[in-house]
């Protein structure tokens, strides 16, 4: 069965600090798709970034940057120069490849929070 | 492009009533996910449809849930003979689904649902 492991539960950090969000991952496939997403205050969910598991180059976006590590199941999310706007609660979620629809398995996210 | 949208957005009903919610997704969009999000956690799966074929359904989803999606456009989730344990943020995604390849998920504002 997959599992997403986000063991902060919650951070908060200073305007313009730099912070990253851990996410573990298990599942005993060898394809399959890794995700962020945000939700701010306001409920709705965020996609942010999908990443495949043959594809383990890290990405960057901006302020955002993603750091995909098969050999620890890892893909952790960081973001430079935090701002107010940014604070959230951010979900890693996994889908496998083989049935099951692509259904998303999230964690039970990281609260970020960014003070002035 | 309009994203996912759902009604109603909040809900609040007697234990007992019955109530649905439904669901409008992204409109190229094959496939539609239901998910069920309490406090403090993250989002489970609940079920999903491809056009209009219920494919799966998690074990979550007791007897007294049932959902739809004629016409594979819209879809739509009732509860029946609401408990205090159904209170929750029920959230609809659509992505789409090609030739064996799929694609992320984008989520609808959700609906929250307190049952009194």
């Amino acid at each position: 069965a997959q599992k997403v492991t986000q063991a902060q539960t919650e951070i908060s950090v200073v305007e313009k600090e730099d912070v990253t969000l851990d996410c573990v991952y298990e599942t005993r496939d060898t394809t399959y798709y890794l995700f962020w997403y945000k939700q701010p205050p306001s409920g709705e969910l965020v996609f942010l970034i999908r990443r495949n598991s043959f594809d383990e180059q890290n990405e960057i976006s901006g302020r955002y940057s993603w750091n995909f590590q098969k050999s620890t199941s890892s893909f952790n999310f960081t973001i430079t120069a935090s701002q107010v706007v940014d604070s959230a609660v951010y979900f890693c979620a996994l889908s496998e490849s083989t049935g099951g629809g692509n259904k998303l398995t999230f964690g039970t996210g990281t609260q970020l929070k960014v003070e002035l | 492009d309009t994203g996912v949208s759902q009604d109603p957005r909040h809900k609040i009903t007697k234990r007992g009533q019955n109530v649905t919610f439904r669901c409008d997704p992204i409109s190229e969009h094959n496939r539609l996910y239901w998910y069920r999000q309490t406090l403090g956690q993250g989002p489970e799966f609940l079920t999903y449809f491809q056009n209009e074929a219920q494919l799966e359904k998690s074990r979550l989803l007791s007897d007294r849930f049932s959902a739809e999606r004629p016409k594979g456009s819209f879809s739509t989730l009732e509860i029946q003979r609401t408990e205090q344990g159904d209170s929750a943020m029920y959230l609809c995604a659509s992505s789409l689904w090609q030739g064996f390849k799929g694609y992320e998920q984008y989520f609808g504002p959700g609906t929250r649902l307190t049952v009194t």
